[in-house]
Protein backbone atom coordinates (compact mmCIF):
# COMPACT_ATOMS: atom_id res chain seq x y z
CA UNK A 1 0.00 0.00 0.00
CA UNK A 2 2.10 3.30 -0.97
CA UNK A 3 1.43 6.57 1.15
CA UNK A 4 0.17 9.78 0.42
CA UNK A 5 2.30 11.38 -2.58
CA UNK A 6 2.26 15.15 -3.03
CA UNK A 7 3.91 17.30 -5.88
CA UNK A 8 6.10 19.23 -6.36
CA UNK A 9 8.31 19.77 -3.00
CA UNK A 10 8.92 22.94 -3.84
CA UNK A 11 7.61 25.80 -5.62
CA UNK A 12 8.30 29.48 -5.47
CA UNK A 13 5.92 32.03 -7.25
CA UNK A 14 5.11 35.84 -7.87
CA UNK A 15 2.20 37.76 -6.32
CA UNK A 16 -0.86 37.42 -8.17
CA UNK A 17 0.40 33.96 -10.25
CA UNK A 18 -1.63 31.12 -9.66
CA UNK A 19 -0.31 27.64 -8.48
CA UNK A 20 -1.76 24.10 -8.99
CA UNK A 21 -0.96 21.49 -5.85
CA UNK A 22 -1.04 17.90 -6.72
CA UNK A 23 -2.28 15.56 -4.43
CA UNK A 24 -2.44 11.17 -4.59
CA UNK A 25 -4.20 9.98 -1.82
CA UNK A 26 -4.09 5.80 -0.48
CA UNK A 27 -5.98 3.63 -2.85
CA UNK A 28 -9.38 3.32 -1.84
CA UNK A 29 -9.24 6.74 0.54
CA UNK A 30 -12.57 8.68 -0.54
CA UNK A 31 -12.22 11.81 1.33
CA UNK A 32 -8.93 14.08 0.76
CA UNK A 33 -8.28 16.96 3.09
CA UNK A 34 -5.98 20.21 2.23
CA UNK A 35 -4.40 21.82 5.16
CA UNK A 36 -2.33 25.32 5.34
CA UNK A 37 0.52 25.40 7.74
CA UNK A 38 2.11 28.70 8.11
CA UNK A 39 5.62 28.78 9.99
CA UNK A 40 5.47 28.63 13.34
CA UNK A 41 1.75 27.41 13.14
CA UNK A 42 -0.16 24.42 13.36
CA UNK A 43 -2.01 23.41 9.75
CA UNK A 44 -5.17 25.17 8.77
CA UNK A 45 -8.31 23.25 7.14
CA UNK A 46 -8.82 24.63 3.83
CA UNK A 47 -11.33 22.20 2.68
CA UNK A 48 -12.60 18.92 2.06
CA UNK A 49 -13.74 16.65 -0.76
CA UNK A 50 -16.07 13.50 -0.52
CA UNK A 51 -16.09 11.57 -3.89
CA UNK A 52 -15.63 14.20 -5.93
CA UNK A 53 -17.61 16.87 -4.22
CA UNK A 54 -16.55 19.54 -2.04
CA UNK A 55 -17.95 18.43 2.14
CA UNK A 56 -16.72 21.30 3.54
CA UNK A 57 -14.55 24.51 3.42
CA UNK A 58 -12.50 26.49 6.29
CA UNK A 59 -12.04 29.88 6.77
CA UNK A 60 -10.40 30.41 3.25
CA UNK A 61 -11.84 33.09 0.37
CA UNK A 62 -12.76 31.28 -3.15
CA UNK A 63 -9.70 31.66 -4.83
CA UNK A 64 -8.70 28.34 -3.05
CA UNK A 65 -10.40 25.95 -5.28
CA UNK A 66 -9.62 22.27 -5.34
CA UNK A 67 -10.69 19.26 -7.56
CA UNK A 68 -10.71 15.50 -6.62
CA UNK A 69 -10.72 12.53 -9.43
CA UNK A 70 -12.23 9.23 -9.70
CA UNK A 71 -8.29 7.84 -9.98
CA UNK A 72 -7.43 8.72 -6.15
CA UNK A 73 -6.00 12.21 -7.27
CA UNK A 74 -6.57 16.14 -6.20
CA UNK A 75 -5.46 19.26 -7.12
CA UNK A 76 -5.86 22.24 -4.97
CA UNK A 77 -5.83 26.00 -6.72
CA UNK A 78 -4.93 29.23 -5.62
CA UNK A 79 -5.28 32.02 -7.65
CA UNK A 80 -4.01 35.35 -7.26
CA UNK A 81 -1.43 34.85 -4.93
CA UNK A 82 -0.72 36.65 -2.22
CA UNK A 83 2.52 37.22 -0.26
CA UNK A 84 0.68 35.00 3.26
CA UNK A 85 -0.06 32.38 0.55
CA UNK A 86 3.35 31.25 1.84
CA UNK A 87 2.95 28.30 3.89
CA UNK A 88 3.42 24.01 3.80
CA UNK A 89 0.20 22.59 1.88
CA UNK A 90 -0.56 19.27 3.32
CA UNK A 91 -3.04 16.79 1.87
CA UNK A 92 -4.42 14.39 3.88
CA UNK A 93 -6.73 11.15 2.47
CA UNK A 94 -9.04 8.88 4.63
CA UNK A 95 -10.98 6.28 4.06
CA UNK A 96 -14.47 8.65 4.08
CA UNK A 97 -17.77 8.07 5.47
CA UNK A 98 -16.78 8.00 8.96
CA UNK A 99 -15.93 11.22 10.63
CA UNK A 100 -13.21 9.73 12.85
CA UNK A 101 -11.40 7.84 10.14
CA UNK A 102 -8.11 8.95 10.79
CA UNK A 103 -6.68 10.82 7.93
CA UNK A 104 -3.40 10.24 6.38
CA UNK A 105 -0.82 12.83 6.00
CA UNK A 106 1.65 13.37 2.79
CA UNK A 107 4.57 15.11 3.02
CA UNK A 108 3.22 18.25 1.60
CA UNK A 109 4.44 20.87 -0.82
CA UNK A 110 6.69 24.21 0.23
CA UNK A 111 4.95 27.32 -1.27
CA UNK A 112 7.28 30.32 -1.62
CA UNK A 113 5.26 33.85 -2.92
CA UNK A 114 7.98 36.70 -3.82
CA UNK B 1 -8.94 33.13 18.31
CA UNK B 2 -7.03 29.79 18.67
CA UNK B 3 -9.29 27.02 19.77
CA UNK B 4 -6.85 24.28 20.37
CA UNK B 5 -4.14 25.96 22.06
CA UNK B 6 -0.28 24.53 23.03
CA UNK B 7 1.19 26.97 25.44
CA UNK B 8 4.64 25.05 25.55
CA UNK B 9 6.46 25.48 22.01
CA UNK B 10 9.56 23.25 23.62
CA UNK B 11 10.17 20.49 25.86
CA UNK B 12 13.21 18.74 26.70
CA UNK B 13 13.51 15.05 28.25
CA UNK B 14 16.03 12.63 29.46
CA UNK B 15 15.36 9.02 27.63
CA UNK B 16 13.60 7.12 29.81
CA UNK B 17 11.99 9.55 31.30
CA UNK B 18 8.09 10.20 30.73
CA UNK B 19 7.01 13.14 28.50
CA UNK B 20 4.53 14.88 28.91
CA UNK B 21 2.68 17.28 26.76
CA UNK B 22 -0.38 19.58 27.09
CA UNK B 23 -3.20 20.42 25.49
CA UNK B 24 -6.07 22.76 26.04
CA UNK B 25 -9.28 23.66 24.21
CA UNK B 26 -11.81 26.45 24.03
CA UNK B 27 -14.80 24.66 21.85
CA UNK B 28 -17.02 22.35 24.06
CA UNK B 29 -18.38 21.07 20.71
CA UNK B 30 -15.10 19.18 20.30
CA UNK B 31 -15.58 15.57 21.17
CA UNK B 32 -12.95 14.09 19.10
CA UNK B 33 -9.14 14.53 20.10
CA UNK B 34 -5.81 13.48 18.04
CA UNK B 35 -2.53 13.89 18.70
CA UNK B 36 -0.31 13.87 15.53
CA UNK B 37 3.75 13.44 15.54
CA UNK B 38 5.79 15.34 12.56
CA UNK B 39 8.91 14.83 11.67
CA UNK B 40 11.23 17.73 9.57
CA UNK B 41 10.05 17.43 6.01
CA UNK B 42 7.65 14.74 6.42
CA UNK B 43 3.77 14.89 6.99
CA UNK B 44 2.12 14.68 10.44
CA UNK B 45 2.02 11.14 11.04
CA UNK B 46 -1.39 10.09 13.83
CA UNK B 47 -0.66 8.77 17.00
CA UNK B 48 -3.29 8.21 19.28
CA UNK B 49 -6.82 9.73 19.58
CA UNK B 50 -9.81 9.98 22.57
CA UNK B 51 -13.23 10.04 22.25
CA UNK B 52 -15.00 12.56 24.46
CA UNK B 53 -16.92 9.46 26.08
CA UNK B 54 -13.47 8.14 27.76
CA UNK B 55 -11.09 9.84 29.53
CA UNK B 56 -8.06 7.88 29.26
CA UNK B 57 -6.39 6.00 25.74
CA UNK B 58 -3.49 3.59 26.12
CA UNK B 59 -1.72 2.72 23.14
CA UNK B 60 1.84 1.03 23.76
CA UNK B 61 3.95 3.78 25.24
CA UNK B 62 1.68 6.75 24.58
CA UNK B 63 -1.46 7.46 26.71
CA UNK B 64 -3.63 10.10 26.20
CA UNK B 65 -6.11 11.61 29.00
CA UNK B 66 -8.71 13.84 28.68
CA UNK B 67 -10.30 16.19 31.51
CA UNK B 68 -13.31 17.48 29.73
CA UNK B 69 -14.22 19.67 32.83
CA UNK B 70 -11.02 21.21 32.59
CA UNK B 71 -10.79 20.93 28.68
CA UNK B 72 -7.49 19.64 28.72
CA UNK B 73 -5.58 16.31 27.43
CA UNK B 74 -2.45 15.40 28.00
CA UNK B 75 0.36 13.04 25.81
CA UNK B 76 2.15 10.90 28.40
CA UNK B 77 5.23 8.94 26.25
CA UNK B 78 6.76 6.70 28.59
CA UNK B 79 9.68 5.71 28.31
CA UNK B 80 10.98 8.78 26.23
CA UNK B 81 13.55 7.75 23.21
CA UNK B 82 15.49 9.45 20.70
CA UNK B 83 13.11 8.68 17.94
CA UNK B 84 10.56 10.56 20.11
CA UNK B 85 12.21 14.01 19.05
CA UNK B 86 9.73 15.58 16.89
CA UNK B 87 6.92 18.08 17.21
CA UNK B 88 3.60 16.92 18.81
CA UNK B 89 0.48 18.31 17.15
CA UNK B 90 -2.79 18.25 19.26
CA UNK B 91 -6.43 18.44 17.14
CA UNK B 92 -9.72 18.27 17.88
CA UNK B 93 -12.95 17.50 15.33
CA UNK B 94 -16.56 18.63 16.51
CA UNK B 95 -20.06 16.24 16.11
CA UNK B 96 -21.22 18.62 13.39
CA UNK B 97 -17.93 18.55 11.45
CA UNK B 98 -16.85 16.39 8.41
CA UNK B 99 -13.91 15.67 10.36
CA UNK B 100 -11.91 18.56 9.45
CA UNK B 101 -9.05 18.86 11.63
CA UNK B 102 -8.24 22.03 14.08
CA UNK B 103 -4.72 21.85 14.96
CA UNK B 104 -2.97 23.84 18.22
CA UNK B 105 0.70 25.08 17.17
CA UNK B 106 2.94 22.41 18.27
CA UNK B 107 5.10 21.61 21.17
CA UNK B 108 8.36 20.32 19.94
CA UNK B 109 9.76 17.42 22.03
CA UNK B 110 13.61 16.25 22.13
CA UNK B 111 14.60 13.13 24.33
CA UNK B 112 18.17 13.16 24.95
CA UNK B 113 20.78 10.58 25.30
Amino acid sequence: ETGVTQSPTHLIKTRGQQVTLRCSSQSGHNTVSWYQQALGQGPQFIFQYYREEENGRGNFPPRFSGLQFPNYSSELNVNALELDDSALYLCASSLGGVRTDTQYFGPGTRLTVL
Amino acid sequence: DQQVKQNSPSLSVQEGRISILNCDYTNSMFDYFLWYKKYPAEGPTFLISISSIKDKNEDGRFTVFLNKSAKHLSLHIVPSQPGDSAVYFCAASTMGSQGNLIFGKGTKLSVKP
